[in-house]
């Protein structure tokens, strides 16, 4: 059974901590994924990686950072938390799949983060 | 640009109703389409997708979904509610050969006894 599993289901942090949020998957994808999610904005992705110690931004990258180190692992930075940083946050993997001519990505998610900056 | 809509943010229906959340893509590309599931304080869970081979597409808990190119749609049905399929529906497109995925805003089902 596939497995993403995330570090914390509940974290309550102060403002100006660092804070870390680890994500592993058991199913050696190539891609993983973090979002943040917050009502009535959907799903907005933070930073992506697509192999080891690789990592491309998404559409919100500002204030985070990230860290992929071994290939199951990915690691979500907050360098000095902020209350606009409190949200629910999913980490996600995927690997590329045939299906005609064009492949796509299937992705896989954890069971999320919820995190409280005060 | 790729985008998607989920008329409603929230939909309430009866116990034994049809349930129906709609969702409507733009995509410039031949899409690939998911509708995902999620339980309250709960990861995304697959509930089925579309990669462009039949364009009904059957998947868990009694959900299927329609593609429907012409209208640019791929609606999510269930004959009949549960009360066990209250939960926030989100429709996701990606279009082929990239990582990344445009959700929705998400649909909250409550389903009323």
């Amino acid at each position: 059974d596939v497995k993403v599993t995330q570090s914390s289901r509940y974290l309550v942090k102060r403002t100006g901590e660092k804070v870390f949020l680890e994500c592993v998957q058991d199913m050696d994808h190539e891609n993983m994924f973090w979002y943040r999610q917050d009502p009535g904005l959907g799903l907005r992705l933070i930073y992506f990686s697509y192999d080891v110690k690789m990592k491309e931004k998404g559409d919100i990258p500002e204030g985070y950072s990230v860290s992929r180190e071994k290939k199951e692992r990915f690691s979500l930075i907050l360098e000095s938390a902020s209350t606009n940083q409190t949200s629910m946050y999913l980490c996600a993997s995927s690997s590329l799949k045939n299906r005609g001519d064009i492949p796509y990505n299937e992705q896989f998610f954890g069971p999320g983060t919820r995190l409280t900056v005060l | 640009a790729q985008s998607v809509t989920q008329l409603g943010s929230h939909v309430s229906v009866s116990e034994g109703a049809l349930v129906l959340l709609r969702c409507n893509y733009s995509s410039s590309v031949p899409p690939y389409l998911f509708w995902y599931v999620q339980y309250p304080n709960q990861g995304l869970q697959l509930l089925l997708k579309y990669t462009s081979a039949a364009t009904l597409v059957k998947g868990i808990n009694g959900f299927e979904a329609e593609f429907k190119k012409s209208e640019t749609s791929f609606h999510l049905t269930k004959p009949s509610a549960h009360m066990s399929d209250a939960a926030e529906y989100f429709c996701a497109v990606t279009p082929g050969g990239t990582y990344k995925y445009i959700f929705g805003t998400g649909t909250r089902l409550k389903v009323l006894a």
